[in-house]
């Protein structure tokens, strides 16, 4: 069991730019969710995917927000165009199970910063 | 909706005092879990309670410990003689009607030698 990956750490970026960002679940897990974490705050919920399907979205997750898990492994979060209120710590974790109730495993996040 | 709230922004003990966080809970659902998440400097949230909310027994684990009381909406965790190692920050949390966890906002606790 290897954890929760996310890449890179830290992402510094100027406004109007586009960032992607990666998450490696923990294998064989269903369940891949992102969430977004602001200074002073717990984390939101972004989005989730049971395997490769997209089952939820927040509507915090504008449309400038994309994200991707293209064989049910690891998923991508780009966010085009960004802006400064997109600064943040970007979380990603996953579930083995499809259950309600079922703990989340997170990674160590991935910190953006939009000058 | 379901909502967590945790009123207690920081909180700043002595090590080896006895602290107590506070979580207070909303929902419609009869059945439901809560958790607690720890969070250290580090930035992973670490993993430290599921509780049903059919079981209302308190729970303990080494120097920390759980008091559920559905009849005040209250999800407490007690660190027993605190240490600096755990120092951070504390989040309960609470499925929404999916599968997404809402956290409140956590709790910053401080533990000085």
């Amino acid at each position: 069991d290897t954890g929760v990956s996310q890449n890179p750490r830290h992402k510094i970026t100027k406004r109007g730019q586009n960032v992607t960002f990666r998450c490696d679940p923990i294998s064989e897990h269903n369940r891949l969710y992102w969430y977004r974490q602001t200074l002073g705050q717990g984390p939101e919920f972004l989005t989730y995917f049971q395997n490769e399907a997209q089952l939820e979205k927040s509507r915090l997750l504008s449309d400038r927000f994309s994200a991707e898990r293209p064989k049910g492994s690891f998923s991508t979060l780009e966010i085009q165009r960004t802006e400064q209120g997109d600064s943040a710590m970007y979380l990603c974790a996953s579930a083995p199970k499809v259950r309600v109730g079922e703990k989340l495993f997170f990674g160590s996040g991935t910190q953006l910063s939009v000058l | 909706a379901q909502k967590v709230t945790q009123a207690q922004t920081e909180i700043s003990v002595v090590e080896k005092e006895d602290v107590t966080l506070d979580c207070v809970y909303e929902t419609r659902d009869t059945t439901y879990y809560l958790f607690w998440y720890k969070q250290p400097p580090s930035g992973e949230l670490v993993f430290l309670i599921r509780r049903n909310s059919f079981d209302e027994q308190n729970e303990i684990s080494g120097r920390y410990s759980w008091n559920f009381q559905k009849s005040t909406s209250s999800f407490n965790f007690t660190i027993t003689a605190s240490q600096v190692v755990d120092s951070a920050v504390y989040f309960c949390a609470l499925p929404n009607s999916g599968y997404a966890l809402n956290f409140g906002k956590g709790t910053s606790l401080l533990v000085t030698p």
